[in-house]
């Protein structure tokens, strides 16, 4: 049971490349959430899924897309990647909604140049 | 005004001290409350909830005031391996998870 992984652990991109991060689960989990993490700022939603075929926009959009396909995966794609999109990101995924057990995945450090 | 505010710390203690943390909220309508813990480089990894009777879980008490809006965390007898940063989480309404910036705790020898 390796929990929530993604890939990869770390990336440097220029100013306007595109790239996805990835992100699965095998605990069988419907909710899944995508956050960055900046210094001061705390942890902040950028995009969630309920289910297989269903997302939405958190706090912090603006620039990502996502797409659920399947239970397990939920990748996030950098359509033109900005230096304020430097961060750490962290996939979670629970039982249900905030109410529930978040589990985040390790992270992945994005540095965009 | 955040929506969840904490002590950013750092908080040195020496091993074996009590320690306490508390965090502030500014939805009275929020429903639920958890502290997590973040070491440094990885992920945030639930600790406890906490509910409005306060709950115990060996050396770690967590208290809820709603009337005051705030959620304490109390480490008691420090041990090194509780240095990190704990995150104080709010479940609100619009079904929306916030979390606070995170109180960092470093126990010392």
């Amino acid at each position: 049971n390796a929990g929530v992984t993604q890939t990869p652990k770390f990336q440097v991109l220029k100013t306007g490349q595109s790239m996805t991060l990835q992100c699965a689960q095998d605990m069988n989990h419907e909710y899944m959430s995508w956050y960055r993490q900046d210094p001061g700022m705390g942890l902040r939603l950028i995009h969630y899924s309920v289910g297989a075929g269903i997302t939405d926009q958190g706090e912090v959009p603006n620039g990502y897309n996502v797409s659920r396909s399947t239970t397990e995966d939920f990748p996030l794609r950098l359509l033109s990647a900005a230096p304020s999109q430097t961060s750490v990101y962290f996939c979670a995924s629970s039982l249900g909604r905030g109410e529930e057990t978040q589990y985040f995945g390790p992270g992945t450090r994005l540095l965009v140049l | 005004r955040k929506e969840v505010e904490q002590d950013p710390g750092p908080f040195n203690v020496p091993e074996g001290a009590t320690v306490a943390f508390n965090c502030t909220y500014s939805n009275s309508a929020s429903q639920s409350f958890f502290w997590y813990r973040q070491d440094c480089r990885k992920e945030p990894k639930l600790l406890m909830s906490v509910y409005s009777s306060g709950n115990e879980d060996g050396r770690f008490t967590a208290q809820l005031n709603r009337a005051s809006q705030y959620i304490s965390l109390l480490i008691r007898d420090s041990k090194l391996s509780d240095s990190a940063t704990y995150l104080c989480v709010v479940y609100g309404t619009a079904s929306k998870l916030t979390f606070g910036t995170g109180t960092r705790l470093q126990v010392t020898l």
